[in-house]
């Protein structure tokens, strides 16, 4: 059974920091390309990042470029999200999330998704 | 940046209806656009890759159709679990969601 289990979310200042960790299990971690997306607390969805099976290419939405940065330690099956530069509007419930495709192509579309974990930014 | 306009926000149906999402981009997408489902509480669910391919155990009155910049997602009948909310995304360029359509019971 695959299973995502987050961790990391807070309570932090703006110009903050906060890492997120992301537990994988269930499937086999190094073949497939992982993302991140947050919500807003009661509103829609906002793609975050994504970084493809091998760790070599990463991508992320322009409003969180510079300040976020993913990554992935395979022996541990853990994806990661560095957020630096903390502001209010980042304020959210941070999802990682499997891509739905297997291997070196990302399909960016994502078929297994944890519970989230929710980071506030406020002072 | 693509944007994805959902309509109608909300659709109020009965169990048993059909139910008609509409998803509307403001540039073409080609045939690269997902639906998800969220219920209350939960994750979003993958229903519908690439405009009309069901995800594995999605149930078969779920059908995703369109190319291009309009895209539709429909529920043959509608089931008491399938009361949600529901989003489409693109991948063509970046990847951006829609806002959203409410499906409620009438």
């Amino acid at each position: 059974e695959v299973q995502l289990l987050e961790s990391g979310g807070g309570l932090v200042q703006p110009g903050g920091s906060l890492r997120l960790s992301c537990e994988a299990s269930g499937f086999d971690f190094n073949n497939y390309a992982m993302t991140w997306v947050r919500q807003l607390p009661g509103k829609g969805l906002e793609w975050v990042a994504s970084i493809s099976a091998g760790g070599d290419s990463t991508y992320y939405a322009n409003s969180v470029k510079g300040r976020f940065t993913v990554s992935r330690d395979t022996p541990k099956n853990t994806l990661y999200l560095q957020m630096d530069s903390l502001r209010a509007e980042d304020t959210a419930l941070y999802y990682c999330a499997k891509d739905h495709m297997e291997g070196v192509t990302i399909s960016f579309y994502c078929d297994y998704w944890g519970q989230g974990t929710l980071v506030t930014v406020s002072s | 940046e693509i944007v994805l306009t959902q309509s109608p926000a909300t659709l109020s149906l009965s169990p048993g209806a059909r139910a008609t999402l509409s998803c509307r981009a403001s540039q073409s997408v080609s045939s690269f656009l997902a639906w998800y489902q969220q219920k209350p509480g939960q994750s979003p669910r993958l229903l519908i890759y690439d405009a009309s391919n069901r995800a594995p155990g999605i149930p078969a009155r779920f059908s995703g159709s369109g190319s291009g910049t309009d895209f539709t997602l429909t529920v043959s009948s509608l089931e008491p679990e399938d009361f949600a909310v529901y989003y489409c995304q693109q991948r063509s360029s970046s990847l951006t969601f829609g806002g959203g359509t409410k499906v409620e019971i009438k």
